[in-house]
């Protein structure tokens, strides 16, 4: 069975950075496209960024352009989410999820989440 | 404002059916794979249709999805007490180049 696991999250001032990873597992990484969604506090689920298989291709959401950076590394089977000048409404849940292409096809598979508390 | 538009609320009786729809546009639905996720407090989002009416292994065939030009909709018949969630269709936005979900549905089994 897929296993995605996030970790980085945590309490960061407005203006900070942080870096959140996902370890994938059972599956074979490099052949699936890699998305991270998340969802802030009685709000629903907003798309942030999508890395294609290879990692040469990447696309995020208006909110976060420029400020996030999504990145892969297939030889450790990790995908990360870099993310500069957070804002307060930054603050969400953050899951990685697995595409069920190389490209973005359908989010088969997501971790439980990584919190993300943007505060002063 | 999300690109694909969904009923904030349905709700209906156990053992009753719902429908739940999702309306976009040519460079989303009418172009791209439609899919539905089940989304319970707590837990992880779950596939529950892609390529809009094909179900994962796992899935009750309670749960139907069908695509027409650009609306989709979700079907759950039978419905348990246990299927009370937030539901989401997503695809890819050609135009845009970004993923995109519909504003969510809270289903509620009354």
């Amino acid at each position: 069975q897929v296993h995605l696991v996030e970790s980085g999250g945590g309490v960061v001032q407005p203006g900070g950075s942080l870096r959140l990873s996902c370890a994938a597992s059972r599956f074979t990484f490099s052949s699936y496209a890699m998305h991270w969604v998340r969802q802030a506090p009685g709000k629903g689920l907003e798309w942030v960024a999508i890395t294609w298989y290879d990692g040469k291709t990447e696309y995020y959401a208006d909110s976060v352009k420029g400020r996030f950076t999504v990145s892969r590394d297939n030889s450790k089977n990790t995908l990360f989410l870099q993310m500069n000048s957070l804002r307060p409404e930054d603050t969400a849940l953050y899951y990685c999820a697995r595409d069920q292409g190389a490209v973005a096809v359908a989010l088969d598979y997501w971790g439980q989440g990584a919190l993300v508390n943007v505060s002063s | 404002q999300s690109v694909l538009t969904q009923p904030p609320s349905v709700s209906a009786a156990p053992g009753q059916k719902v429908t739940i729809s999702c309306s976009g546009s040519s460079s989303n639905i009418g172009t791209n794979y439609l899919s539905w996720y089940q989304h319970l407090p707590g837990t992880a989002p779950k596939l529950l249709i892609y390529d809009s009416n094909n179900r994962p292994s796992g899935i009750p065939d309670r749960f139907s999805g069908s695509k027409s030009g650009t609306s989709a909709t979700l079907d759950i018949t039978g419905l348990q007490t246990g299927d009370e969630a937030d539901y989401y269709c997503g695809t890819w936005d050609t135009s845009l180049s970004v993923w995109v979900f519909g504003g969510g549905t809270k289903l509620t089994v009354l």
